[in-house]
This record gives structure tokens, C-alpha cells and sequence, in this order.
């Protein structure tokens, strides 16, 4: 029942750009993206309540398809800040998340 | 700083003994969670409440007991602590269901057991 994602770890130069999956085998009411650097606790990226929303936090952003159960996350023209590991969450009332995507973004 | 705190932050734990991981956050929030965090494995939910008085068990509850204490306080403790619990573990709150609110998380505990 935890989402799924995908890619496992993605390594990026700087100004690249990078797509990160996150599927439910069930339905979703909402989907969390967080990211957690190392040692750290997770920070709380965004939130998408509606299916085909979109949103945004600086350049990274999100969709969210709810007929697919489907939520990508896109890093826009990376920076050395983004590394990090990155966690969705399917909301059913509490939050379950994936396994995570590690993303190294190098100069 | 407003926040969700969590003591203690390092614990090493002999088989068999028993420790109480204590949380509070002072952002009003009615809903707090507890998760661990094991190598590719993700956070997974161990309990949560969602409001003061009540708790429900989460993903992986076994080995766990949780008390609500008032709405600022959720605490975990471990009974007979094992090999398999050692982990890093976390709290978290958040704002009503619904909203655009996403889960604001402690600096977590990490608990070894020998």
C-alpha cells in the first residue's frame, strides 16, 4: 500500500533537469512532497489536494493526476541546495510514504 | 521557535529494557504522528492521534505503545526493546485534514538496541 517511486537515485550537474515518479495502487486524496538531507529531519515541500493540480516552490513542482494516481515532482535547472533525499506521501487521512529518491547534484 | 521537539536524541538500549521517546509541539496542531526511519525503507507509520484522547495504530505498531497526553504531547515508548527497533525515529504534527498544511517534523531520535 506505500506509494512507489521512481527513480531509486538520480545524480544531476548543476542546471540539469530531473523527474521524480510517485504511484498508488490506490486512490489518493492528496499527495506530500518532502525532502530530507542527510542526518536531518524531512522538510515539507508541498501539498497537492486536486487531481491535475500543479504547483510550484521556487523551481521545483509538482502534478498530480488523480484518475492515473500519479504525482511527479520536476527539478528545474538544479542547484548544489536540492541534494537530498525526496519522499512522497499518499494521504488516506495519515501519511504513508515511498521508499524515497536520492538525488546528488554535482557542479 | 515554534517547532515539534523531541528528547531524547541518541539512546543506546540493551535488549530487553524499556524507554519512553517523548515529543511536543507548540503549533496547535490536533493530529501527531510517530514514524520510523530504516535504510531504504522510507518513514513508516507506527501510531498516530488525531486529536487529543485518541490514538490509532499506524503500519508497524508491534513492540509499541503510544500515550496522547494533551494535545502538545505524544509520546512512544518501548517495552522490551529489540535488535529489530533499532532505527531512527520521528514525530510529527500537522494542521486539520484537508488543508494545505503539510506534517512538520522533530530532529528525530536515534535509538540503538545491543
Amino acid at each position: 500500500q506505500q506509494p512507489v517511486q521512481s527513480p531509486q537515485a538520480v545524480i544531476l550537474r548543476e542546471g540539469e533537469d530531473a523527474v521524480i515518479n510517485c504511484s498508488s495502487s490506490k486512490a489518493l486524496y492528496s499527495v506530500h512532497w518532502y525532502r530530507q538531507k542527510h542526518g536531518e529531519a524531512p522538510i515539507f515541500l508541498m501539498i497537492l489536494l486536486k487531481g491535475g493540480e500543479q504547483k510550484g516552490h521556487d523551481k521545483i513542482s509538482a502534478s498530480f493526476n488523480e484518475k492515473k494516481q500519479q504525482s511527479s515532482l520536476y527539478l528545474t535547472a538544479s542547484q548544489l541546495s536540492y541534494s537530498g533525499t525526496y519522499f512522497c506521501g499518499g494521504s488516506w487521512g495519515k501519511l504513508q510514504f515511498g521508499a524515497g529518491t536520492q538525488v546528488v547534484v554535482t557542479p | 521557535n515554534a517547532g515539534v521537539t523531541q528528547t531524547p536524541k541518541f539512546q543506546v538500549l540493551k535488549t530487553g529494557q524499556s524507554m519512553t521517546l517523548q515529543c511536543a509541539q507548540d503549533m496547535n496542531h490536533n493530529s501527531m504522528y510517530w514514524y520510523r526511519q530504516d535504510p531504504g525503507m522510507g518513514l513508516r507509520l507506527i501510531y498516530y492521534s488525531a486529536s487529543e484522547g485518541t490514538t490509532d495504530k499506524g503500519e508497524v505498531p508491534n513492540g509499541y505503545n503510544v500515550s496522547r497526553l494533551n494535545k502538545r504531547e505524544f509520546s512512544l515508548r518501548l517495552e522490551s526493546a529489540a535488535p529489530s527497533q533499532t532505527s531512527v525515529y520521528f514525530c510529527a504534527s500537522s494542521g486539520p485534514p484537508g488543508q494545505r498544511y503539510g506534517y512538520t517534523f522533530g530532529s528525530g531520535t536515534r535509538l540503538t538496541v545491543v
